[in-house]
């Protein structure tokens, strides 16, 4: 079945520092990729998405371009701040319009 | 605030007993998710409705019901309750049924069950 794969984390960083966080999926067709966010005590909140290859999403810094060729929707911010410290989700949207997560990477950012 | 409300925050009950999780979507939303998330299964996506009909179906297990009332607010119910059914659970809502429209997630109920 369609699955997402990211991963683990918890990736610490320093401020103003380059982040990726990897991601890699697997599904028949051509599903819909995510990036969601989700700060402490809270609910997930939608980041970025792209829905067809070569897409690229871009918010908030952080950027994730739909990858075809090698199943890939990594996230990347050129400079990370305090603020960004929260746990990020890569997801898919397969046929039946429901979301598969990844399990999810920790970032902590540093002062 | 993503406007998608979820009730009680924390739950805390016994084995064996029954409870009922509520979610009211954000306004004109006709699409509910249910989600659980626990540390060693991360989100696992259980039940979709759209517009009071059950629309997709995930992870649930027997043990646990879901419905979606003519004015949209949805209920999940687990019951027979097991230890490892202590996560967070989350409902979510959406315009339509698509990705053309952005999943809006509640902040969440905290199930712990002794």
């Amino acid at each position: 079945g369609n699955s997402v794969t990211q991963m683990e984390g918890p990736v610490t960083l320093s401020e103003e520092a380059f982040l990726t966080i990897n991601c890699t999926y697997t599904a028949t067709g051509y599903p819909s990729l995510f990036w969601y966010v989700q700060y402490p005590g809270e609910g997930l909140q939608l980041l970025l998405k792209a829905t067809k290859a070569d897409d690229k999403g871009s918010n908030k810094g952080f950027e994730a371009t739909y990858r075809k060729e090698t199943t890939s929707f990594h996230l990347e911010k050129g400079s990370v701040q305090v603020s960004d410290s929260a746990v990020y989700f890569c997801a898919l949207e397969d046929s039946g319009y429901a979301l598969n997560f990844g399990k999810g990477t920790s970032l902590l950012v540093t002062p | 605030d993503s406007g998608v409300t979820q009730t009680p925050k924390h739950l805390i009950t016994a084995t064996g007993q029954r409870v009922t999780l509520r979610c009211s979507p954000r306004s004109g939303d006709l699409s509910v998710y249910w989600y659980q998330q626990s540390l060693d299964q991360g989100l696992q996506f259980l039940i979709q409705y759209y517009n009071g009909e059950e629309r997709a179906k995930g992870n649930i297990l027997e043990r646990f019901s879901a419905q979606q009332f003519p004015d949209l607010h949805s209920e999940l119910n687990l019951s027979s309750l097991e230890l490892g059914d202590s996560a967070l659970y989350f409902c979510a809502s959406r315009r339509g049924g698509g990705h053309n429209s952005p999943l809006h997630f509640g902040n969440g109920t905290r199930l712990t069950v002794t």
